[in-house]
């Protein structure tokens, strides 16, 4: 099974910084994709922004952008800019880009960093 | 689009009963996923429908969990005779048609068993 890794449990950025958040993850698979989401305190969990893995260039989303290293199995998001709105819990996700009926649907989660803006 | 939504929020209850939750997924969505989440550990795939089929389940749903969705829209998630164990965050997603969609998750619903 594919394992998503976050070695960061806990990150602080000061207002207006830019913080960059670790992600790597295991597979032997060569089409899949990568997502962060964001999970702020008792609230539903969001897309931050998704890579596809046959797409070298790196993804952005606004103030959000991802350096996607294939090879070395890196995903790791940069937070430009940093607002109090972006303290959450960022978790970094796998999913196999295998047809419908396979098993690739799941996601596979890491385990979370904890994203904490100081003003 | 109203996004995926998830009842009951919270649910507390005694070690032995049985409860039920219930997700909506967005309305153009086929596909619809469970997933559970502990304290300080990102979601864990439970089960998975394609329509009405149930298509994937996880090694972590035991013979007392059962999910359903009758007729490709809503959901249920039943947990029998409710464990200590089982309190967590239950999560439900959705996605739509395509090799690429991405799965919105509902707020989710906190099981506390006592």
């Amino acid at each position: 099974a594919q394992t998503v890794t976050q070695s960061q449990p806990e990150m602080s950025v000061q207002e207006a910084e830019t913080v960059t958040l670790s992600c790597t993850y295991d597979t032997s698979e060569s089409d899949y994709y990568l997502f962060w989401y964001k999970q702020p305190p008792s609230r539903q969990m969001i897309l931050v922004i998704r890579q596809e893995a046959y797409k070298q260039q790196n993804a952005t989303e606004n103030r959000f952008s991802v350096n996607f290293q294939k090879a070395a199995k890196s995903f790791s998001l940069k937070i430009s800019d940093s607002q109090l709105g972006d303290a959450a819990m960022y978790f970094c996700a796998y999913r196999s880009a295998l047809p419908a009926s396979n098993t690739g649907n799941q996601f596979y989660f890491g385990t979370g960093t904890s994203l904490t803006v100081i003003p | 689009d109203t996004g995926v939504s998830q009842n009951p929020r919270h649910k507390i209850t005694k070690r032995g009963q049985n409860v039920t939750f219930r997700c909506d997924p967005i309305s153009e969505h086929n596909r619809l996923y469970w997933y559970r989440q502990t304290l300080g550990q990102g979601p864990e795939f439970l089960t998975y429908f394609q329509n009405e089929a149930q298509l994937e389940k996880s090694r972590l749903l035991s013979d007392r969990f059962s999910a359903e969705r009758p007729k490709g829209s809503f959901s249920t998630l039943e947990i029998q005779r409710t464990e200590q164990g089982d309190s967590a965050m239950y999560l439900c997603a959705s996605s739509g048609r395509g090799r690429t969609d991405t799965q919105y998750f509902g707020p989710g619903t906190r099981l506390t068993v006592l």
